[in-house]
């Protein structure tokens, strides 16, 4: 079956744009997170949704971050007012959540440089 | 939380010989401890996870140990080759619904 999509697949912007970077989980996915990976570096948690329960937010960097899931599927990452410090690769990966079923699949990422 | 830590940051070995990556965790009620790889420009895919109730799980060329009384596991891969070079992530969880962490990544380079 298909696996986590996201898009833009890149993305370019200019210091203080929004910008919106979104990712379709595999169906059936009651997981999803969303990762920070700068150049070299490791994966950053920034936010966690599991089923119907509120996010796990605690990654989240500043408070121009934020993230929904609208029906417990698709997922948003929305940066406001974009730094150059935000300039990274954006992952998304969703599992099963189910005990056996912890294995991420992460998408292919969003490359985002913000100039 | 759980914290996971990772050791080393960078490893480098010649091609055919092993490498082991070690990390530690430091919540007792963790159980589920996958490893991930990720080959340069590309996603982080699972290599192979353990559960608490083993000691040791082992897949070809490579293996993962557990201990549990001293909350570290660790990753052997025997007879590295080029391919195996990548960056190497340990997590811990307590499973089923409960958020995965990961450890800060280890570079691995075999040398040919």
């Amino acid at each position: 079956g298909a696996g986590v999509s996201q898009s833009p697949s890149n993305k370019v912007t200019e210091k203080g744009k929004d910008v919106e970077l979104r990712c379709d989980p595999i169906s059936g996915h009651t997981a999803l997170y969303w990762y920070r990976q700068s150049l070299g570096q490791g994966l950053e948690f920034l936010i966690y949704f599991q089923g119907n329960s509120a996010p796990d937010k605690s990654g989240l960097p500043s408070d121009r971050f934020s993230a929904e899931r609208t029906g417990g599927s698709v997922s948003t990452l929305t940066i406001q007012r974009t730094q150059q410090e935000d300039s990274a690769v954006y992952l998304c990966a969703s599992t099963l959540g189910l005990a056996g079923g912890e294995t991420q699949y992460f998408g292919p990422g969003t490359r985002l440089l913000v100039l | 939380g759980e914290n996971v830590e990772q050791h080393p940051s960078t490893l480098s070995v010649q091609e055919g010989d092993s490498a082991v990556i070690k990390c530690t965790y430091s919540d007792s009620a963790s159980n589920y401890f996958p490893w991930y790889k990720q080959e340069l420009g590309k996603r982080p895919q699972l290599i192979i996870d353990i559960r608490s109730n083993v000691g040791e799980k082992k897949d070809q060329r490579i293996a993962v140990t557990l201990n549990k009384t001293a909350k570290h596991f660790s990753l052997h891969i025997t007879e590295t080759q080029p391919e195996d070079s990548a960056v190497y992530f340990c997590a811990g969880s307590t499973g089923g619904y409960q958020k995965v962490t990961f450890g800060t990544g280890t570079k691995l380079q075999v040398i040919p």
